[in-house]
């Protein structure tokens, strides 16, 4: 069965520095990813997602990960943040197929982001 | 609100209760899934309801027990729960063969006690 693993389970940073999110995934053939965020006291949302062509995907808010095939990673990053990016932050694979529409997350991560 | 709404927010309850999430969408998905939330681990995959039937249960004890009526609604039966249980409930609903669909409720809040 597929994995997730998100390294950070904390990041604390603050306004205008750079964020990158790790996350690597364990599945050998073809993978549809995701990453998604939660706001304090929200509901899951989608940021961003890849399924094929570009590896440097481009989400919402400023936000953009890098599919590395070779690495099995696909990292969010976000060169300036804001105060208002603090959140949890979860990467999430479908490997398709027979696992139909099912979506593995990984543990998450939540960023504080100090004013 | 996102389209799919889950009822109540927030829910305490005994070990010896019986009692039942709602989940709600109208947003024409036809497959809807249960998720636990739970501090420190991943969001665990419940149950995946598609068209009605149920395809996935990922190893969940006998005591939830879900129920999908009809495409738009999704009930998670709780029985004889245990304080470990205490999470967030996750619903969300998804178009047929849209994985990228995911459309996640607000959640309800259970603490077992």
């Amino acid at each position: 069965a597929q994995s997730v693993s998100q390294h950070n389970h904390h990041v604390i940073l603050s306004e205008a520095a750079s964020l990158e999110l790790g996350c690597n995934y364990s599945y050998g053939g073809t993978v549809n990813l995701f990453w998604y965020v939660q706001y304090p006291g929200q509901h899951l949302q989608l940021l961003l997602k890849y399924f094929s062509g570009d590896p440097l995907v481009k989400g919402i808010k400023g936000f953009e990960a890098e599919f590395i095939k070779s690495k099995f990673s696909f990292n969010l990053r976000k060169p300036s943040v804001q105060w208002s990016d603090t959140a949890e932050y979860f990467c999430a694979v479908n490997v398709g197929g027979a696992a139909g529409n099912k979506l593995t997350f990984g543990g998450g991560t939540r960023v504080l982001v100090k004013p | 609100e996102t389209g799919v709404t889950q009822t109540p927010r927030h829910l305490v309850m005994g070990m010896t209760n019986k009692k039942s999430l709602k989940c709600e969408q109208h947003l024409g998905h036809n497959a809807m899934y249960w998720y636990k939330q739970s501090a420190k681990k991943p969001l665990e995959l419940m149950f995946v309801y598609n068209f009605k039937e149920q395809t996935e249960n990922n190893s969940v004890p006998s005591r939830f027990s879900p129920e999908c009526p009809n495409s738009s609604h999704l009930f998670l039966h709780l029985h004889t729960l245990q304080p470990e249980d205490s999470a967030l409930y996750l619903c969300a609903s998804s178009p047929p063969g849209r994985v990228d669909g995911y459309t996640f409720g607000s959640g309800t809040r259970l603490t077992v006690v």
